[in-house]
């Protein structure tokens, strides 16, 4: 069974700060990795995406992949209240398709005023 | 750009009535899918379609069917609901089947009594 992990959190972290969500897959052959942000209520929507190791920027994001240890993680630099939500992380496995994304269960950030 | 469209927002069954959710993506994706999204469980793959004209079986097809009416339309069926079923219903579309990004519809929660 492929998996994708994540800490559910709730990550509490003070407005200003760096905040940091980490994300573990089972599947050494996937090779695209992808950060979903969905409000309370709301739809998920695309942040990031990264396909080769090492950091890809995005304004205040930034996706860091290490597929030699199965990890992708999501940095958020001058954490807003606005960041608050729930993070996903989606994996496909190496079949390289759609069908086959394999979705963590999210990571609860709280930023605090 | 309305980009995936989808009714109704809410709905409230009794156990062994049926309905049809709709989805529209005004921005020319191939693919497109129906999700669901329960606590703890995550977002799962009910049905997908690949591209026009062909439909195919996700994670939990049980209770479902749908109808990919032309590019731009792809409806969600039960045809008996049961309290199962009550969720969150997304409907995404990519650019393709393969490895791309998803773009979701706003959801539809549904209850089945």
């Amino acid at each position: 069974q492929k998996e994708v992990e994540q800490n559910s959190g709730p990550l509490s972290v003070p407005e200003g700060a760096i905040a940091s969500l980490n994300c573990t897959y089972s599947d050494r052959g996937s090779q695209s990795f992808f950060w979903y942000r969905q409000y309370s209520g709301k739809s998920p929507e695309l942040i990031m995406s990264i396909y080769s190791n090492g950091d890809k920027e995005d304004g205040r994001f930034t996706a860091q992949l290490n597929k030699a240890s199965q990890y992708v993680s999501l940095l958020i630099r001058d954490s807003q209240p606005s960041d608050s939500a729930t993070y996903l992380c989606a994996v496909p496995s190496n079949a390289g398709n759609n069908r086959k994304l394999i979705w963590g269960l999210g990571t609860s950030l709280a930023v605090n005023p | 750009n309305a980009g995936v469209t989808q009714t109704p927002k809410f709905q409230v069954l009794k156990t062994g009535q049926s309905m049809t959710l709709q989805c529209a993506q005004d921005m020319n994706h191939n693919s497109m899918y129906w999700y669901r999204q329960d606590p703890g469980m995550g977002l799962r793959l009910i049905y997908y379609s690949a591209s026009e004209g062909t439909t195919d079986k996700g994670e939990v097809p049980n209770g479902y069917n749908v109808s990919r009416l032309n590019k731009r339309e792809f409806s969600l069926r039960l045809e008996s609901a049961a309290p199962s079923q009550t969720s969150v219903y997304f409907c995404a579309s990519s650019e393709a089947a393969e490895v791309s990004p998803l773009h979701f519809g706003n959801g539809t929660r549904l209850t089945v009594t």
